[in-house]
């Protein structure tokens, strides 16, 4: 365990749904991240949140939503998605964003799968 | 943009035989290069990693190797094991705007034959 936990591990939604994406960590971290991994592409950084604060947000489509409640929290809420959309999504901590030495520990992933 | 190459894409040895991965990386100011491993099923997990005043870290059976001139680092496993079998990603943190992040290589997917 690395202690971030992701819910659900899998999910299946149709293009009209909303769904969320849930992410704890348990680690006493100040970032938190939301990253796409799809078949043969880099891991792509989606969110970054510091102090429950977005800092960035990679030209992601608006219909993908982060919310960030708490330091120990991330949620990605999901709406009128696109088949392409399918992937495996990773949420992520460090300790801080402040230093080039940001060791990441990443949750299981949900599985998405839009149909 | 800033980007991490990564080769080669699949790899397959023989039990007992070494693996080598070699990523180069764009950035100069980099200074902090992780190895992730990836089971199937699983998310991505910290095996070793290397800052920029050493050029080469050892933890048993897993090597990390670090050419800053060349701006290229090599992950080396030995002995391989077929529990070593998975999905490999170097990664190289790099400044951009208010945040550092890694940005990941494509990974590498290693199987060990038994």
């Amino acid at each position: 365990e690395t202690g971030v936990t992701q819910t659900p591990r899998h999910l299946v939604m149709g293009m009209t749904n909303k769904k969320s994406l849930k992410c704890e960590q348990h680690l006493g971290h100040n970032a938190m991240y939301w990253y796409k991994q799809s078949a043969k592409k880099p891991l792509e950084l989606m969110f970054v949140y510091s102090l429950e604060e977005r800092v960035e947000n990679n030209s992601v489509p608006s219909r993908f939503s982060p919310e960030c409640p708490n330091s120990s929290h991330l949620f990605l809420h999901l709406h009128t998605l696109q088949p392409e959309d399918s992937a495996l999504y990773l949420c992520a901590s460090s300790q801080d964003l402040g230093s080039m030495n940001t060791e990441a520990f990443f949750g299981q992933g949900t599985r998405l799968t839009v149909v | 943009g800033e980007n991490v190459e990564q080769h080669p894409s699949t790899l397959s040895v023989q039990e007992g035989d070494s693996a080598v991965i070699k990523c180069t990386y764009s950035d100069s100011a980099s200074n902090y290069f992780p190895w992730y491993k990836q089971e199937l099923g699983k998310g991505p997990q910290l095996i070793i990693d290397i800052r920029s005043n050493v050029g080469e870290k050892k933890d048993q059976r897993i090597a990390v190797t670090l050419n800053k001139t060349a701006k290229h680092f090599s992950l080396h496993i030995t002995e391989t094991q077929p529990e070593d079998s998975a999905v490999y990603f170097c990664a190289a943190s790099m400044r951009g705007g208010a945040t550092n992040k890694l940005i990941f290589g494509t990974g590498t997917l290693l199987a060990v034959q038994p």
